[in-house]
């Protein structure tokens, strides 16, 4: 079971928008902005979408959007294609006995 | 360019130890705040983080697996290596390396990942 939980999967047409949230506590996305997003098309590494809760690294679609309120994080993505058809994890720094960073178990998108 | 390329074997047996490297280009493990991490993720399962070095040789593990796994880093060969002793099964996975560009001014995100490495536990 991971520390944060993600719905399994998610679905939306092309050119509609979608919001994967991610629940976790206030030891870890309640309690501080570092809430991250990734990417992950099958058998290639995780691609940072969004970081800080809701910034986007350069090169990213600002079709992918990020928000948080309270143990609760979101991920958007408006304007639905079908290159967004991937596994999206939510990463967020925890406040254990020491540095500790826990992941969502993960989504499905798929554009229908 | 930042990249990031793990090695290591691809079979491991049950009770062996893991010794993986890591090797990068287009950063210095010596310049402040930067930090590299593992992380893996069992076929079909989500990601796990398991470790990390800082510019400052510090180490931090996960609490689940501190007994087993141990980080060091060479920064003259751009290198950061990571052990697991007593590998099981359940340790089969893709191990992966990724990049933390500033853990002094507190964004705590890993911005570049290597492509990973499967690693398979069986007798």
């Amino acid at each position: 079971q991971s520390a944060l939980t993600q719905p399994a999967s998610v679905s939306g047409s092309p050119g509609q928008s979608i919001t994967i949230s991610c629940t976790g506590t206030s030891s870890d996305v309640g309690g501080y902005n570092y809430v991250s997003w990734y990417q992950q098309h099958p058998g290639k590494a995780p691609k940072l979408m969004i970081y800080d809760v809701s910034n986007r690294p350069s090169g990213v679609s600002n079709r992918f959007s990020g928000s948080k309120s309270g143990n609760t994080a979101s991920l958007t993505i408006s304007g639905l294609q079908a290159e967004d058809e991937a596994d999206y994890y939510c990463s967020s720094y925890t406040s254990s006995s020491t540095l500790n960073w826990v992941f969502g178990g993960g989504t499905k998108l798929t554009v229908l | 360019q930042v990249t990031l390329r793990e090695s290591g074997p691809a079979l491991v047996k049950p009770t062996q130890t893991l010794t993986l490297t890591c090797t990068f280009s287009g950063f210095s493990l010596s310049t402040s705040g930067m930090c590299v991490s593992w992380i893996r993720q069992p076929p079909g399962k989500a990601l796990e983080w398991l470790a990390l070095i800082d510019w400052d040789d510090d180490k931090y593990y996960s609490t689940s697996l501190k007994t087993r796994l141990t980080i060091s880093k060479d920064t003259s060969k751009n290198q950061v290596v990571l052990t697991m002793t007593n590998m099981d099964p359940v340790d089969t996975a893709t191990y992966y390396c990724a990049r933390i560009p500033d853990i002094l001014t507190g964004p705590l995100y890993f911005d570049y990942w290597g492509q990973g490495t499967l690693v398979t536990v069986s007798s």
